[in-house]
């Protein structure tokens, strides 16, 4: 079984420019959520999206960031016109349902870097 | 203010030494998970604990999940230079969309 998918495992973008970053779910996942790490800190919730849904946004800066989980294809996390403060670990989660203590399972992360 | 306390933050012992790292909150949850995150991965599951005052043993692993459900402690006997990793706790918020959150985590080193 594969798992959590996320790629590219490292992304180098200049100011300004845009940054893609793709997970694709454990197979039989709906539930996918996106976390942000820096240096020395532990994750911080993003965004929780469920197929065609965005289920909780809570954590997204209100700008520049988009998150999407179409109904084909891998969740995509999108940071337009990105800025140093936005180079950082992003993981990716999935989860099989939102039923309470249900296991989520991470992806190896995608390093963003802005230079 | 942080959802989940952990401590220490940094922890450098030698091969063989037992610790224990904990994970405090002022909130109740209705469980709370543990996880190990090695440099470059991703975190990876170590064990959910539910029910209060439980207690689970994972090989050197022990997990407890306090009495009142709103604090949990790891301690690991004999450690070896393979245990090292940062520690986090993570549990899921009340109501709403149960999201996951995360303490800041234990950072370990077992030296050799």
């Amino acid at each position: 079984n594969a798992g959590v998918m996320q790629n590219p495992r490292h992304l180098v973008r200049r100011r300004g420019q845009e940054a893609r970053l793709r997970c694709s779910p454990m197979k039989g996942h709906s539930h996918v959520y996106w976390y942000r790490q820096l240096p020395e800190e532990g994750l911080k919730f993003m965004v929780y999206l469920q197929k065609e849904n965005i289920i909780d946004e809570s954590g997204m800066p209100k700008e520049r960031f988009s998150a999407e989980f179409p109904k084909e294809g891998p969740s995509i996390l999108r940071i337009q016109q990105v800025v140093r403060g936005d180079s950082a670990a992003y993981f990716c989660a999935s989860s099989p349902s939102r039923a309470r203590n249900t296991e989520a399972f991470f992806g190896q992360g995608t390093r963003l870097t802005v230079v | 203010t942080q959802l989940l306390e952990q401590s220490p933050q940094f922890l450098s012992i030698q091969e063989g030494e037992n610790l224990t790292v904990y994970c405090n909150s002022s909130s109740v949850f209705s469980s709370l998970q543990w996880y190990r995150q090695e440099p470059g991965e991703g975190p990876v599951l170590l064990v959910t604990v539910v029910t209060g005052g439980e207690v689970k043993k994972l090989k050197r692993l022990t997990f407890q999940f306090g009495d009142a459900r709103k604090d949990s402690s790891l301690h690991i006997t004999a450690a070896q230079p393979g245990d090292t990793g940062l520690y986090l706790c993570a549990a899921l918020t009340q109501g709403g969309s149960e999201k996951l959150v995360f303490g800041k985590g234990t950072k370990l080193t077992v030296n050799p």
